[in-house]
């Protein structure tokens, strides 16, 4: 029973050339999170939707969007990938406190 | 800045040991923590939370412990198995309106057979 559910799991794509990674939910939650991990490091949050309102961290850079069209789904745009932005693309959504992850997607940048 | 931190990066015990996972934080208005456990390749899974108002907090083969003297918060994972292996990090969450986690750097228990 998928709760949080990430698309694609692994993702190629080439330097500068936009990409966009999705993310769903059924858990109907109010709360959406996007996170990035690099490789033995903890989750750090890119950015936050409380329901339609968007929450940006201070140190996200502005290559990194993200879009929110209904409560189900969130998707993450990066529009100039560079190679540090190799990493796994955490989602995680919550309603009260608990925060609930999806498997990740594992960016890599060519 | 606040921060949520963890002794020590790796842990290997034994096959059917008790393993205790130790977390440090600084925040001392926090009220809420969690563990989390994350194997190779996957998101983190979910294992344990604990508030600020409680001491220990028990569920199956896992306890957590909070010590708010020293700010600090372990996690007791009774007769491992294979499969405990993974990354623990524990995160403290700021409950105030859209709730933020700050994740610890981690630690690495490695189960030896």
């Amino acid at each position: 029973d998928a709760m949080v559910i990430q698309n694609p799991r692994y993702q190629v794509t080439q330097f500068g050339k936009p990409v966009t990674l999705s993310c769903s939910q059924t858990l109907n939650h109010n709360v959406m999170y996007w996170y990035q991990q690099k490789s033995s490091q903890a989750p750090k949050l890119l950015f936050h939707y409380y329901d339609k309102d968007f929450n940006n961290e201070a140190d996200t850079p502005d290559n990194f969007q993200s879009r929110r069209p209904n409560t189900s789904f969130c998707f993450l745009d990066i529009r100039s990938p560079g190679l540090g932005d190799a990493a796994m693309y955490l989602c995680a959504t919550s309603s009260q406190v608990r925060q609930f992850f999806g498997p990740g997607t594992r960016l890599t940048v060519l | 800045g606040e921060s949520v931190g963890l002794h020590l990066p790796t842990l290997s015990v034994q096959e059917g040991d008790n393993s205790i996972i130790n977390c440090a934080y600084s925040n001392s208005a926090s009220d809420y923590f969690i563990w989390y456990k994350q194997e190779s390749g996957k998101g983190p899974q979910f294992i344990i939370d604990i508030r600020s108002n409680m001491d220990k907090r028990q569920g199956q083969r896992v306890t957590v412990l909070l010590n708010k003297t020293v700010k600090h918060l372990s996690l007791q994972i009774a007769a491992t198995q294979p499969g405990d292996s993974a990354v623990y990090f524990c995160a403290e969450n700021k409950v105030q309106g859209a709730q933020k986690l700050v994740f610890g750097q981690g630690t690495r228990l490695t189960i030896n057979p």
